[in-house]
């Protein structure tokens, strides 16, 4: 059974600060992994989508790395801001028709 | 732009009422929905994946009765909760897409469900 894990729980950082999330799977046997943002009250987001063959994506100040053979994927946040707070989940897919597993998620606070 | 559509956002209702919450693909057929439950300050918990055309495949420990989907067509998955309780209040999303490797799952906004 697939286990995802999210660390940390929690972050907070000034403005303007980089960072990095984490997330990690427990079974590397992968379709694809995808990052979402959560804002409080709402659905979710899709930030960026790495397909099983794939190292990175990007996307503006994102970018996305997967290291299937460690289960670990990071989501990398350039020059913070705070519109960046949400909670941010990732998802790990089986297989095409696969349900995806969800870690619990980060929530990211960045002060003005 | 959304391409999943879900509605209501947010029901309040009393307690033995039942609520139908629809989810809809704007821009593309899904025949595969997923429907998710989510707790205050938790993950999403997936509780059945809707089928379009036949049953829909439950999770272990969700109540099939309670929680009912109707996939009919390629673009709208309904999910209805009989005789909602109180302890049925919660976030429901729902997501469709994601057929090809490289195609993101999309989600609804949620609805917000509130039994008194």
């Amino acid at each position: 059974k697939q286990e995802v894990t999210q660390i940390p729980a929690a972050l907070s950082v000034p403005e303007g600060e980089n960072l990095v999330l984490n997330c990690s799977f427990t079974d590397s046997a992968i379709y694809n992994l995808q990052w979402f943002r959560q804002d409080p009250g709402k659905g979710l987001t899709s930030l960026l989508l790495i397909q099983s063959s794939q190292r990175e994506q990007t996307s503006g100040r994102l970018n996305a790395s997967l290291d299937k053979s460690s289960g670990r994927s990071t989501l990398y946040i350039a020059a913070s801001q705070p519109g960046d707070s949400a909670t941010y989940l990732c998802a790990v897919r089986p297989s095409n028709a696969g349900k995806s597993t969800f870690g619990d998620g980060t929530t990211l606070t960045v002060k003005p | 732009g959304a391409v999943v559509s879900q509605h209501p956002s947010w029901v309040i209702c009393k307690s033995g009422t039942s609520v139908k919450i629809e989810c809809r693909s704007l821009d593309f057929q899904a025949t595969t929905m997923f429907w998710y439950r989510q707790f205050p300050k938790q993950s999403l918990m997936l509780m059945a994946t809707s089928n379009e055309g036949s049953k829909a495949t439950y999770e272990q420990g969700v109540e099939k009765d309670k929680f009912l989907i109707n996939h009919a067509s390629l673009t709208l998955s309904t999910l209805t909760v009989t005789s909602a309780h109180p302890e049925d209040s919660s976030f429901y999303i729902c997501s469709a897409g994601g057929a090809g490797s490289n195609q993101p799952q999309h989600f609804g906004d949620g609805t917000r469900l509130s039994i008194l």
